[in-house]
This record gives structure tokens, C-alpha cells and sequence, in this order.
């Protein structure tokens, strides 16, 4: 099983700061198979990228991820306030699938 | 458009089963396998496995064996989650999403189910 470790576990931020959200697996992820999922209190997730840099449909330009292999980064370039969440890490490059423990984004 | 509609919030005592639904709707449900996952309070996302809705074959993660039942209704595009001999540590929002192979692009709204005496 592949282990996902995320990184801080808190980010402390300002409105218009970048954010930079680590996630780290226990060993390579099979064709970079990594997905980031925003989760807002009482919604569901929603997939913000896949493929470890690629943007879901609808998701504005300011999201961006970036790695491979193990170790990958969310990006967000200016929060806006929307964006204050949880984001989660997954794999879906072997089975069982797993998901890292969450980023917490939070306003300063 | 896409959506997965989930039932709505149980209470259940111990001992006790539940039945959570997951109705597809805006694709060929066919084309993608449906998946589980569960959110306890204040907990991240944990995978609990899936369905093929081709063949009805359910696979369950680790965890998630012998208590925990996937089935289909391909007839009204529903997916179901039964949870028998509940726990109180099964309290938990459910969710179900579309995909198995891919990224799970399209999710329930997820179902709270409440275990207590």
C-alpha cells in the first residue's frame, strides 16, 4: 500500500499569499497517477488536478501541481477566500487507493 | 449534467443495518465504476473501495471486508453501501464517487449515518 504523506499539516495564510502544499508517497507513484482534491466544511471533495499537473475542468489557473515520482506540490499562486479548505492528496496508480491526511489552508 | 445523488442522514442503534444509495444520473453509468469512501468526524478521506457496474464485482479495501456489502440496481443507475452489525465507530459521512481507474471526478453529497444506543 502506498503510504501518502502531506505536508504541513496547518498553513497559516493571508488572502493574495501563495500557498505550497506538499505530499510525499512511500514510494513511487505508477505513472504519476496523483490527484488534489479541494473539501470545504459539510461538501464533498472536488478534484482540482489529476495526473499529478493537470487542471480539472472548471478549475481557475491559480491551482497548479507539480512533481513526480514521490514527491509532488499544490500551488496556489493568490489565495482568494474561496479557497480556505482542506486539500487532500490521493494516488490512483495501484490498488489499494489512498489518500494523504489532509492540508488544512487557513486565513491568518 | 453529472450528478450522484446520495439518501439521506440515518440513525441506527448497534447491531443495526444500513442501506445508503448512490443514483447516477447525466452518463452511462456502465462506463464508470462507482466508489466508496468514508469521512469520520473530523477524519480525512479513506478509500473503501468499489464497484465495477459492468460485472457487479465489488472489491473492498482492507478494512471494509465482511460487514461491508456493494451492490447494484444498473435498472435506475443506483449504486448501495450496506453496512450490517453496525458499530458505533462506524459513524461516519459515506461518500460515493464515479471512478475506480481514474481520478474520481464526481462525487455524492455524502450520507451521514449515525450509530448509537
Amino acid at each position: 500500500e502506498i503510504v501518502l504523506t502531506q505536508s504541513p499539516g496547518t498553513l497559516s495564510l493571508s488572502p493574495g499569499e501563495r500557498a505550497t502544499l506538499s505530499c510525499r508517497a512511500s514510494q513511487s507513484v505508477t505513472s504519476n497517477y496523483l490527484a488534489w482534491y479541494q473539501q470545504k466544511p459539510g461538501q464533498a471533495p472536488r478534484l482540482l488536478i489529476y495526473g499529478a499537473s493537470s487542471r480539472a475542468t472548471g478549475i481557475p489557473d491559480r491551482f497548479s501541481g507539480s512533481g513526480s515520482g514521490t514527491d509532488f506540490t499544490l500551488t496556489i499562486s493568490r489565495l482568494e477566500p474561496e479557497d480556505f479548505a482542506v486539500y487532500y492528496c490521493q494516488q490512483y496508480g495501484s490498488s489499494p487507493r489512498t489518500f494523504g491526511q489532509g492540508t488544512k489552508v487557513e486565513i491568518k | 449534467q453529472v450528478q450522484l445523488v446520495q439518501s439521506g442522514s440515518e440513525l441506527k442503534k448497534p447491531g443495526a443495518s444500513v442501506k445508503v444509495s448512490c443514483k447516477a444520473s447525466g452518463y452511462t453509468f456502465s462506463s464508470y465504476g462507482i466508489t466508496w469512501v468514508r469521512q469520520a468526524p473530523g477524519q480525512g478521506l479513506e478509500w473503501m473501495g468499489w464497484i465495477n457496474t459492468n460485472t457487479g464485482n465489488p472489491t473492498y479495501a482492507q478494512g471494509f471486508t465482511g460487514r461491508f456489502v456493494f451492490s447494484l440496481d444498473t435498472s435506475v443507475s443506483t449504486a448501495y453501501l450496506q453496512i450490517n452489525s453496525l458499530k458505533a465507530e462506524d459513524t461516519a459521512v459515506y461518500y460515493c464517487a464515479r471512478g475506480w481507474q481514474w481520478p474520481f471526478d464526481y462525487w455524492g453529497q455524502g450520507t451521514l449515518v449515525t450509530v448509537s444506543s
